[in-house]
């Protein structure tokens, strides 16, 4: 049962570069989401989707990218990295938004930005 | 604004005590309130999902209830082990969004 899977795990990157993390599920979900988690700060959505081709922003979406190109799929993408952007980023999947919608959430991204 | 907050941030316990960790929001219009465990370096894991129609859910020896008029959730842990360590968090789903708690990390003692 692969639920949700983020790749890459870890990654390093130097200001200015661009990357691209990925998030797979394969329980059929219309609803993706795409999360940041800093200490001290909490979970923040940083952006959303309710089904193949729709996305919107979450509470902190400025410097980020996503698309929804199929269903199973939410990429999440960085133009021009930030130190600031150093975080763990975690993408989750949910059957139905509002509820009932129980979260399903992917092992997390660890991202540094140098 | 949807705010949630968790207190305490942290509490150690010793391995068989009965335990209740607090979840408070600001803004009762929700849809549904969730439950979570992250362990070290992990995702979230989802423990609980309690209904805005609902009051309660018990899952084995967890047990979480809703107060929507008051804004209070209440995970209660019995029984405690040192398996149990982890962080909570709590989560409200309003509008458009699912708003968390910054979590209790929760110690148990052998």
């Amino acid at each position: 049962n692969a639920g949700v899977t983020q790749t890459p795990k870890f990654r390093v990157l130097k200001t200015g570069q661009s990357m691209t993390l990925l998030c797979a599920q394969d329980m059929n979900h219309e609803y993706m989401y795409w999360y940041r988690q800093d200490p001290g700060m909490g979970l923040r959505l940083i952006h959303y989707s309710v089904g193949e081709g729709t996305t919107a922003k979450g509470e902190v979406p400025d410097g980020y990218n996503v698309s929804r190109l199929k269903k199973q799929n939410f990429l999440l993408g960085l133009e021009s990295a930030a130190p600031s952007q150093t975080s763990v980023y975690f993408c989750a999947s949910s059957s139905g938004f509002p509820g009932p919608g129980e979260l399903f959430f992917g092992e997390g991204s660890r991202l540094t930005v140098l | 604004k949807q705010e949630v907050t968790q207190i305490p941030a942290a509490l150690s316990v010793p391995e068989g005590e009965n335990l209740v960790l607090n979840c408070s929001f600001t803004d009762s219009a929700i849809y549904n309130l969730q439950w979570f465990r992250q362990d070290p370096g992990k995702g979230l894991t989802s423990l609980l999902l309690i209904q805005s129609s609902q009051r309660e859910q018990t899952s084995g020896r967890l047990n979480a209830s809703l107060d929507k008029s008051s804004g209070r959730s209440t995970l209660y842990i019995a029984a405690s082990q040192p398996g149990d360590s982890a962080t909570y968090l709590c989560a409200v789903e309003g509008q458009g969004n699912l708003i968390f708690g910054k979590g209790t990390k929760l110690s148990v003692k052998p």
